[in-house]
């Protein structure tokens, strides 16, 4: 099992639409959750960042972080065709041989003008 | 302020040469951090430095090492090239180390192709 699962899509959505997208994890000592967005042929963006549980809201971007459950989300509300890309959803933890950052497979996002 | 940047953005190498990829992080930055990425694989991390010291080091064979220099720019540099190190290489800087939970930045990446 991997510690961390994310389904690589591709999802399809027309504009204007509210997008979810999702990972689990197995590991419960994840600290730092991030969302990038990877352009084709680009380097990764970071999106959104989030330490421990809860929410966070940035423009059309909002992450939810469900610590009981081992289960983040990125919601893009109001959906443009310049958002098709890759998110990739990365976790972050230390442990007693140094720290880890382990990345989702990512989900390829199209959206539909 | 000027972002990741890393050198080169293309190359070819032959099976068996060895190639160094070339990073310098955001001023200011002095960790950089190096990750592979495959369509196979996904984003995986091969080795952090911070303050010229290698501090976190991923599950990559010896033939991958690296280097940071008092300006934290780093280097990275692969020997005896195989096929399947084909991939792009991506450098990220952040202000402080990972352990800190400082967040990351990347460049745009090095494609190497392995022929």
């Amino acid at each position: 099992q991997k510690e961390v699962e994310q389904d690589p899509g591709p999802l399809s959505v027309p504009e204007g639409a509210i997008v979810s997208l999702n990972c689990t994890y197995s590991n419960s000592a994840f600290q730092y959750f991030m969302w990038y967005r990877q352009y084709s042929r680009k380097g990764p963006e970071l999106l959104m960042y989030t330490y421990s549980s809860g929410n966070k809201e940035d423009g059309r971007f909002t992450a939810q972080v469900d610590k009981s459950s081992k289960y983040i989300s990125l919601f893009i509300r109001d959906s443009q065709p310049s958002d098709s890309a890759t998110y990739l959803c990365a976790m972050s933890a230390g442990w007693t041989g140094g720290f880890k950052t382990i990345f989702g497979a990512g989900t390829r996002l199209f959206v539909k003008a | 302020k000027a972002g990741v940047t890393q050198t080169p953005r293309y190359l070819i190498k032959t099976r068996g040469q060895q190639v160094t990829l070339s990073c310098s992080p955001i001023s200011g930055h002095r960790s950089v951090s190096w990750y592979q990425q495959t369509p196979g694989q996904g984003l995986q991390f091969l080795f952090e430095y911070f303050s010229e010291t290698q501090r976190n080091k991923g599950n990559f064979p010896g033939r991958f090492s690296g280097r940071q220099f008092s300006n934290s720019r780093s280097e990275m540099n692969v020997s005896t090239l195989e096929l399947g190190d084909s991939a792009l290489y991506l450098c990220a800087s952040s202000l402080g180390q990972l352990s800190s939970g400082n967040t990351i930045y990347f460049g745009e990446g090095s494609w190497l192709t392995v022929v």
